[in-house]
């Protein structure tokens, strides 16, 4: 069974589109996350919710936007696409909040041409 | 804003060999995590260490958590071509988001 999952796998698209990516957990966690991974690997927290409520937002475009119809499903929606935005997007979900143990999901590479 | 520097950055030993990775910060820690990730995967969490001078064995892994909180190891005896990937350390303080390492990208050959 799948603990963490998204989709798409992966996302071309044009620059100025409109994109979502989808993720849902069955874990039973109460938080959930995204993260960026850049082309060196680092992965950098992005949003952050805690029983549907965003707890975090780390210094993002407000082209992102986040949304969580329920504490299992937490997507990701990014408004005019620009080439800065490819990268891998990692959705991770965590028992609570600030405990670390983390649990990922597969990733979404998205490339904007 | 606290950082966890990794190294090495890259490391590449044959099939038998051991090795020890390190996470370094001037932050003290609540927890800190390893994680592994290969290519298009996401990471996989093979520990979590809470108490300061802490060390939790994962089979060949052995993870070390420095006793100021700061700090951290991990080592692998007699490495196989399995344990080829990014090994990253991320570590949680207080109410803050979990930081994550550059990581170190391990590949072992045969």
């Amino acid at each position: 069974d799948t603990a963490v999952s998204q989709t798409p796998k992966y996302l071309v698209t044009q620059m100025g589109n409109d994109k979502s990516i989808k993720c849902e957990q069955n874990l039973g966690h109460d938080t959930m996350y995204w993260y960026k991974q850049d082309s060196k690997k680092f992965l950098k927290i992005m949003f952050s919710y805690n029983n549907k409520e965003l707890i975090i937002n780390e210094t993002v475009p407000n082209r992102f936007s986040p949304k969580s119809p329920d504490k299992a499903h937490l997507n990701l929606h990014i408004n005019s696409l620009e080439l800065g935005d490819s990268a891998v997007y990692f959705c991770a979900s965590s028992q609570e909040w600030g405990q670390g143990r983390e649990y990922f999901g597969p990733g979404t590479r998205l490339t904007v041409t | 804003t606290q950082l966890l520097e990794q190294s090495p950055q890259f490391l590449s030993i044959q099939e038998g060999e051991n090795l020890t990775v390190y996470c370094n910060s001037s932050s003290v820690f609540s927890s800190l995590q390893w994680y592994r990730q290969e290519p298009g995967e996401g990471p996989v969490l093979l520990v979590t260490v809470v108490t300061g001078g802490e060390v939790k064995k994962l089979k060949r892994l052995t993870f070390q958590f420095g006793d100021a909180r700061k700090d951290s190891s991990l080592h692998i005896t007699a490495a196989q071509t399995g344990d080829t990937g990014l090994y990253l350390c991320a570590g949680v303080s207080g109410n803050t988001p979990l930081v994550f390492g550059k990581g170190t990208r391990l590949s072992v050959i045969a």
